[in-house]
């Protein structure tokens, strides 16, 4: 019954190489999230979508796509990886501001360790 | 100044001690805050909400000083398992942005 799933758990790949990386909740939340974590421990926010629909896109290279093909689901596909792309990938949900956001934080998944080598 | 600033530490502190962090934040108008916790390797967790001045959790106490723009975390009674990575997170922008300090390093030693 895990709440924010995301596979796989690791990847290691090489440079060049197009991945992708999966995220589902089973809450019932309306928006969900990508965040990276650097090797400095450092959690920044990539992409938010509500409801299917693109909220949040910070400054990220182009070669990361997410795709929200329901409320429940939220992907992450990357093109030509390079070596800066390795970190640790957490999806992430939330109620909307509707539903309280803010009083009840974010949930997040178990994150995806990416390696590129 | 940062949106979200935290001492890194590590603050190493014997079992039963108690310890403060403490965090600042740059926009004012942000209404509520979040306490979360990060063990080695793992996702972040919430650990406390702060929307008034201050809440409380057994040995947790989170407070808000809304003229200074801060929040704190005070642990009394530290355990062993309490040694982590806190997180101070602060809503900004429009939506639903929550933006993650980069954390202070905890370790309880016997």
């Amino acid at each position: 019954d895990t709440a924010v799933s995301q596979t796989p758990k690791y990847l290691v790949t090489q440079m060049g190489n197009d991945k992708s990386i999966k995220c589902e909740q089973n809450l019932g939340h309306d928006t969900m999230y990508w965040y990276k974590q650097d090797s400095k421990k450092f959690l920044k926010i990539m992409f938010s979508y509500n409801n299917k629909e693109l909220i949040i896109n910070e400054t990220v290279p182009n070669r990361f796509s997410p795709k929200s093909p329901d409320k429940a689901h939220l992907n992450l596909h990357i093109n030509s990886l390079e070596l800066g792309d390795s970190a640790v990938y957490f999806c992430a949900s939330s109620r909307s501001p509707r539903q309280g956001a803010l009083t009840y934080g974010y949930t997040f998944g178990s994150g995806t360790r990416l390696t590129v080598v | 100044r940062k949106e979200v600033e935290q001492d890194p530490g590590p603050f190493n502190v014997p079992e039963g001690a108690t310890v403060a962090f403490n965090c600042t934040y740059s926009n004012s108008a942000s209404q509520s805050f979040f306490w979360y916790r990060q063990d080695c390797r793992k996702e972040p967790k919430l650990l406390m909400s702060v929307y008034s001045s201050g809440n409380e959790d057994g040995r947790f106490t989170a407070q808000l000083n809304r003229a200074s723009q801060y929040i704190s975390l005070l642990i009394r009674d530290s355990k062993l398992s309490d040694s982590a990575t806190y997180l101070c997170v602060v809503p900004s922008g429009g939506y639903n942005k929550l933006i993650f300090g980069a954390g202070t390093r905890l370790a309880v030693h016997p």
